[in-house]
């Protein structure tokens, strides 16, 4: 069975940096995406980026440039976002999310969620 | 980017009755494969979303057949054909069509 384990919660002050990890398992690692979502509390739903984590490609969304880092470690099938510069508006849910097969080249789904990790920024 | 907008923003609803969700992109999002990657997910509350619906119209793997989804281009529509107490939570649809991958507001089902 497909799962995806993350860290646990996390409290950060305004200018920290934070790293979520995601392990998984159930599945050959190397051979699907890897999403990351992040949800504000009491909103809606927003992409940060995706990694691939056969060769460690990424491609971030245009609003995280700079402050994001997405990176895997294929021997214990984990994936990492780290977000740096943090500041309250960055308090969410951040879930990494499996995609589609990376040797397909396209995104069909977001098929299997973790169960997130909360990041709360405050001072 | 794509801009995702649903309709409507809360849908209170009979239990037994039918619900409809609609999703409007601000591109056709179909993509230069052929393929049209416009998704479902149901986030029940306090939970992560779950994936009902892909390429339109496509049940993943232990979806009920109440849901069903159709549309194509730039509009599209998520139907719940008899609601049940556990289809109660917010319904997003999201397209991958293009990067930056986004997501439409997001729907209330709710019980009347």
């Amino acid at each position: 069975q497909v799962h995806l384990v993350q860290s646990g919660a996390e409290v950060k002050k305004p200018g920290a940096s934070v790293k979520v990890s995601c392990k998984a398992s159930g599945y050959t690692f190397t051979s699907y995406y890897m999403h990351w979502v992040r949800q504000a509390p009491g909103q809606g739903l927003e992409w940060m980026g995706i990694i691939n984590p056969s060769g460690g490609s990424t491609s971030y969304a245009q609003k995280f440039q700079g402050r994001v880092t997405m990176t895997r470690h294929t021997s214990t099938s984990t994936v990492y976002m780290e977000l740096s510069s943090l500041r309250s508006e960055d308090t969410a849910v951040y879930y990494c999310t499996r995609g589609d097969i990376a040797a397909a080249g396209t995104h069909c789904y977001m098929d299997v969620w973790g169960k997130g990790t909360t990041v709360t920024v405050s001072s | 980017d794509i801009v995702m907008t649903q309709t409507p923003l809360s849908s209170p609803v009979t239990l037994g009755q039918p619900a409809s969700i609609s999703c409007r992109s601000s591109q056709s999002l179909v993509h230069s494969d052929g393929n049209t990657y416009l998704s479902w997910l149901q986030q029940r509350p306090g939970q992560p979303p779950r994936l009902l619906i892909y390429k339109v119209s496509n049940r993943f793997s232990g979806v009920p057949d109440r849901f069903s989804g159709s549309g194509a281009g730039t509009d599209f529509t998520l139907k719940i054909s008899r609601v049940e107490a556990e289809d109660v939570g917010v319904y997003y649809c999201t397209q991958a069509t293009q990067f930056p991958l986004t997501f439409g507001g997001g729907t209330k089902v709710e019980i009347k």
